[in-house]
């Protein structure tokens, strides 16, 4: 089943403007994790954040965790045509094993030039 | 996509016939999995091996089998494909970056078409 679920499912904005995209899961967590995808290839890492941290960056990348609403997001900054990819939300299950992880269904963004 | 390669990658078989797909690591990970990625679906884990001949079902493992016999093979059988699996199967690997992480790294994947 399902544990994150990405909001909004598809996303356009233009070159330069801030992206935002929600992920929210149902069950207690270790970490949650974001992945790109972009047209074609495998899936991406760009970030981990754990359950007792409440956000973390990586260049114009910035994650919130709110794990009282069992919630994340992720934020590109002054974003670029490169960028266009599947976003994907993955989170590793405090009940579950450590070496596991279930993925949402993903956010497509789009930026326009 | 470098230390994973998937083969083929891309396949059209008929209904009823035995597919393998093979994932082929050169790191010597001992974690890999195998996923399938439908639209509205996402990526949902079909079976995951913790270590040569140690695998385990993942949520969607009906009508699939794994096989693992070195630590950088990792197989994945259809022994009779069904059109429902049509799809396309990515295989990964947990690279652990982080010393309590489970970040994994994917392949390129195989899109396989069963008429």
């Amino acid at each position: 089943s399902q544990q994150g679920e990405e909001d909004p499912q598809a996303l356009s904005i233009q070159e330069g403007e801030n992206a935002t995209m929600n992920c929210s899961y149902k069950t207690s967590i270790n970490n949650l994790q974001w992945y790109r995808q972009n047209s074609g290839r495998g899936l991406v890492h760009l970030i981990l954040i754990r359950s007792n941290e409440r956000e973390k960056h990586s260049g114009r990348l910035r994650v919130t965790l709110d794990t009282s609403k069992k919630s994340s997001s992720l934020l590109i900054t002054a974003s670029r045509a490169a960028d266009t990819a599947s976003y994907f939300c993955a989170t590793n299950d405090s009940g579950g094993s450590n070496y596991k992880l279930t993925f949402g269904k993903g956010t497509l963004l789009t930026v326009n030039p | 996509d470098a230390g994973i390669t998937q083969s083929p990658r891309h396949k059209v078989t008929e209904t009823g016939t035995p597919v393998t797909l093979r994932c082929h690591q050169t790191e010597n990970h001992r974690y890999m999995y195998w996923y399938r990625q439908d639209p509205g679906h996402g990526l949902r884990l079909i079976h995951y091996s913790y270590g040569v001949k140690d695998t385990d079902k993942g949520e969607v493992s009906d009508g699939y089998s794994v096989s693992r016999s070195k630590t950088e093979d990792f197989l994945l059988t259809l022994e009779s494909a069904t059109s429902s699996q049509t799809s396309v199967y990515f295989c990964a690997i947990r690279t652990g970056i982080s010393a309590l992480g489970n970040e994994q790294f994917f392949g390129p994947g195989t899109r396989l078409t069963v008429l």
